[in-house]
């Protein structure tokens, strides 16, 4: 069973702020999608990345994969009160297998 | 709205009821999954539905038995629940199983208790 670790597990940060947050594996990622789930909602993905060492830019949030692919951030730039949510990781291998999230509050 | 609709969105049940969770996605998916979501856990894959047969079964207790009746319905019935099952329960679908790059549209999830 592949293990996805997340951190930091929780965040707590002002509008405006920066932040990394992070997702290693125990082993070598088929692909890596990242989801963010808002309370009372599903997960929906933010961004798929194959390559290692691909970054991708989605508004104010980017994605890097590590050069072996057993890692990959998530920076926010100038975080909002709408980034609040639960941020995920996860292997689209064989089987779907989902880290323990970041839960992030961005505070108005 | 993801096109993957879940009912009911919150559900309260003994440990002798029988209830079920209801998954509909309008999406023209042909694979399906059930996932249980409980506090300080990463998300569990329970089942995967692809063409209306199941291909993955995750060690699931057999109380909890799914159904794919079509592809765009997917139930989870459930018996003789445990306290330890109240989680929150999501339904998902992607066009295909099987495949990477494969993006799953979740449901809203049902929120269930057992007492």
């Amino acid at each position: 069973t592949q293990l996805l670790e997340q951190s930091p597990q929780f965040l707590s940060i002002q509008e405006g702020e920066n932040l990394t947050v992070y997702c290693n594996s125990s082993s070598v990622f088929s692909s890596l999608q990242w989801y963010r789930q808002e309370p009372g909602e599903g997960p929906v993905l933010l961004v798929t990345v194959v390559t290692g060492g691909e970054v991708k830019k989605l508004k104010r949030l980017t994605f890097q994969f590590g050069d072996a692919r057993k890692d990959s951030s998530l920076h926010i730039t100038a975080a909002q009160p709408g980034d609040t949510g639960l941020y995920l990781c996860a292997d689209t291998g064989n089987q779907f297998y989902f880290g323990t999230g970041t839960s992030l509050t961005v505070i108005p | 709205e993801t096109g993957v609709t879940q009912t009911p969105r919150h559900l309260v049940m003994g440990m002798t009821n029988k209830k079920s969770l209801k998954c509909e996605q309008h999406l023209g998916h042909n694979a399906m999954y059930w996932y249980k979501q409980s506090a300080k856990k990463p998300l569990e894959l329970m089942f995967v539905y692809s063409l209306e047969e199941r291909v993955e079964n995750n060690s699931v207790p057999s109380r909890f038995s799914p159904e794919c009746p079509n592809s765009s319905h997917l139930f989870l019935h459930l018996h003789t629940l445990q306290p330890e099952d109240s989680a929150l329960y999501l339904c998902a679908s992607s066009p295909m199983f099987h495949t990477s790059y494969n993006e799953q549209f979740f449901g809203p999830g049902t929120r269930l208790t057992v007492l």
